[in-house]
């Protein structure tokens, strides 16, 4: 089945630098690649994805690169802030049966210092 | 829109007990989500369901763990009895299409089995 791994599990940054979280699949038939953050005690919240028919998507200070032939994808954040403090989680869909299944990486606890 | 619902947010129970969560997803979700989600570790998806069909179910521990999804909307999971290791935030998520659009996450349930 799908297996998705994240790097590093905890990433400490100084406010104002940018922050990479980066996660490999195995499958290569997934072709959706979300990003969710999880702030705590809350629940996870999508913050940006990619389809597999492209290979960088921007927002704002956050952007998500895919490299298919490499199987792996990430997620850059620029001018980091206190707020970004949380964790995030990376995940993969494929097609599966008419439905599409969505597995998640471990999560990386991103810290950003004042 | 209101989000997905689940109750309840907290639950204590001892061990080789039995519990149920309930959710209710977003309206118009034919996609519906149990994950477990272990303090510090990523949600592991535990069923899928499309509509009221099983899509996956391949991590639920089927000794144990039950989930239905009546009429395709709704949805219970339970566990019975319970282990020391079900300790965890039990997340339910929806989604119009499956894993290839957004999955909405509900507060979860916290349980732990004492």
């Amino acid at each position: 089945g799908e297996n998705v791994e994240q790097h590093p599990s905890t990433l400490s940054v100084q406010e104002g630098d940018s922050a990479v979280i980066k996660c490999t699949y195995s499958d290569s038939a997934s072709n959706y690649f979300p990003w969710y953050k999880q702030e705590l005690g809350k629940r996870p919240q999508l913050i940006i994805d990619i389809r597999s028919n492209v290979g960088e998507k921007k927002d704002q200070r956050i952007a998500v690169t895919l490299n298919k032939t490499a199987k792996h994808f990430s997620l850059h954040i620029t001018e980091t802030q206190p707020e970004d403090s949380a964790v995030y989680f990376c995940a993969a869909s494929k097609e599966m049966d008419s439905s599409y299944k969505l597995i998640f990486g471990s999560g990386t606890r991103l810290l950003v210092r004042p | 829109e209101a989000g997905v619902a689940q109750s309840p947010r907290y639950k204590i129970i001892e061990k080789r007990q039995s519990v149920a969560f309930w959710c209710n997803p977003i309206s118009g979700h034919a996609t519906l989500y149990w994950y477990q989600q272990i303090l510090g570790q990523g949600p592991k998806l535990l069923i899928q369901f499309q509509n009221n069909g099983v899509v996956d179910d391949s991590q639920l521990p089927k000794d144990r763990f039950s989930a239905e999804r009546l009429k395709g909307v709704d949805s219970t999971l339970k566990i019975q009895p319970a282990k020391l290791e079900d300790s965890a935030v039990y997340l339910c998520a929806s989604s119009y299409t499956g894993g290839q659009t957004e999955a909405f996450f509900g507060q979860g349930t916290r349980l732990t089995v004492v």
